[in-house]
């Protein structure tokens, strides 16, 4: 079971510069979420689905698009990177849309930008 | 909003030795759900036990056990006879009841150390 797959592992990118970070899960799961690492903050959100078609924002949205077009793939778009974004980048995806069902996570991002 | 605060930054403990990790929220709902994450140095998000608060027994998987305090909105994390395979950080995290597109809200985490 590949579970969530995040690619790239690493990436180095330069202020102004855009890309897209990847998220698919194979496990049919409704809910899937980007959240952000910084040290001495946890783990905050960024955006989140509740389905394919639809998407809302987190608690620090500003600077990211989301898409759903598919259950299984749940891309995040930096539109026009800066130095404040350089982190640890987490997609997750859950079953259900709350409760007791965990976020099954993908093993990160590190983004740095210059 | 849910806020969950964790007031330890980083604790240490001795091999087999016992430790209880700190974790409060604020909340206005009923129902929920509470969460321990572990992030060992390989950056992996686990998960280490969960707790429905509408339960009034503490979750318990193997030697990690919960004392959830509702009254006091208070949850710990208890680790039994720690290892060295323990050393990590770890996140209380708070989740809403289903159909409310709830997020997973989380704590900042407290660094263990498990020492010789």
């Amino acid at each position: 079971n590949a579970g969530v797959t995040q690619t790239p592992k690493f990436q180095v990118l330069k202020t102004g510069q855009s890309m897209t970070l990847q998220c698919a899960q194979d496990m049919n799961h409704e809910y899937m979420s980007w959240y952000r690492q910084d040290p001495g903050m946890g783990l905050r959100l960024i955006h989140y689905s509740v389905g394919a078609g639809i998407t809302d924002q987190g608690e620090v949205p500003n600077g990211y698009n989301v898409s759903r077009s598919t259950t299984e793939d749940f891309p995040l778009r930096l539109l026009s990177a800066a130095p404040s974004q350089t982190s640890v980048y987490f997609c997750a995806s859950s079953p259900g849309t709350g409760g007791n069902s965990p976020l099954h996570f993908g093993n990160g991002t590190r983004l740095t930008v210059t | 909003a849910q806020t969950v605060t964790q007031s330890q930054p980083e604790m240490s403990v001795q091999e087999a030795e016992t430790v209880t990790l700190s974790c409060t929220y604020d909340t206005s709902e009923s129902d929920y759900y509470l969460f321990w994450y572990k992030q060992p140095p390989s950056r992996q998000m686990i998960l280490v036990i969960r707790q429905e608060a509408y339960k009034q027994q503490n979750a318990t998987e193997n030697r990690f056990s919960v004392n959830f305090q509702k009254a006091a909105k208070s949850f710990s994390l208890k680790i039994s006879d720690s290892q060295l395979g323990d050393a990590a950080m770890y996140f209380c995290a708070y989740r809403s009841p289903p159909g409310t597109a709830s997020k997973l809200t989380f704590g900042t985490g407290t660094r263990l150390q498990v020492t010789l």
